[in-house]
């Protein structure tokens, strides 16, 4: 069975860079069958899609975060990670990774990770 | 404000059918697939519909979604009490090339 797991640290100040890894067992980042992604939720509120990444390393992110996210993949370790530079109070969310069901950024999100709490101080 | 237009609730009692709308536009829903997730409390979406109206394995038939023209719908029949969630539609944005969500809806069980 596919797992997913985020880590990283909890609390960020503000205008510093947010980083996070998603660890995968049970499957292969390096299959080419599939897309990974990263998934934002700020407390109460949506889902906001942040970006995805195949295991080539070709990336999509959401336009209004371009500037800001940086998402890399770590086929040996099994991993992938996300940057997010210059965060205010507005990025403190839930993140999750989460895996697309196939090997266009544009399937739906199949398998994700429990999802952990990064909130931005000031 | 969501691209993706969902009722912010709605309910039903054990047994009944409820739908769930989501009102999109030609550049996202007439134009792509559309997804269903369900949010339970505290915990992360959970796949439930993809490619319109198809479910994967292990989602109970009781969940069926369907689309026309730039609408989607969400329905739930035989409502049971574990149902009761938060329903994201999703789908890409040709124009926006972007995932879009709706704002959710949070379906209670009378």
């Amino acid at each position: 069975q596919l797992h997913l797991q985020e880590s990283g640290p909890g609390l960020v100040k503000s205008s510093e860079t947010l980083s996070l890894t998603c660890t995968v067992s049970g499957g292969s980042i390096s299959s080419s069958n599939y897309y990974w992604g990263w998934i934002r939720q700020p407390p109460g509120k949506g889902l906001e899609w942040i970006g995805s990444i195949y295991y080539s390393g070709t990336t999509y992110y959401s336009p209004p975060l371009k500037s800001r996210v940086t998402i890399s993949i770590d086929t040996p370790k099994n991993q992938f990670s996300l940057k997010l530079s210059s965060v205010t109070a507005a990025d403190t969310a839930v993140y999750y990774c989460a895996r697309h069901a196939g090997s266009y950024w544009k399937e739906s999100f199949d398998y994700w990770g429990q999802g952990t709490l990064v909130t931005v101080s000031s | 404000q969501s691209v993706l237009t969902q009722p912010l609730s709605a309910s039903g009692t054990p047994g009944q059918r409820v739908i769930i709308s989501c009102s999109g536009s030609r550049s996202n829903i007439k134009s792509n697939y559309v997804y269903w997730y369900q949010q339970l409390p505290g915990t992360a979406p959970k796949l439930l519909i993809y490619n319109n109206d198809q479910r994967p394995s292990g989602v109970p038939d009781r969940f069926s979604g369907s689309k026309s023209g730039t609408s989607a719908s969400l329905a739930i029949s035989g409502l049971r009490s574990e149902d009761d969630a938060i329903y994201y539609c999703a789908v890409c944005d040709d124009n926006l090339s972007d995932w879009v969500f709706g704002g959710g809806t949070k379906l209670t069980v009378l």
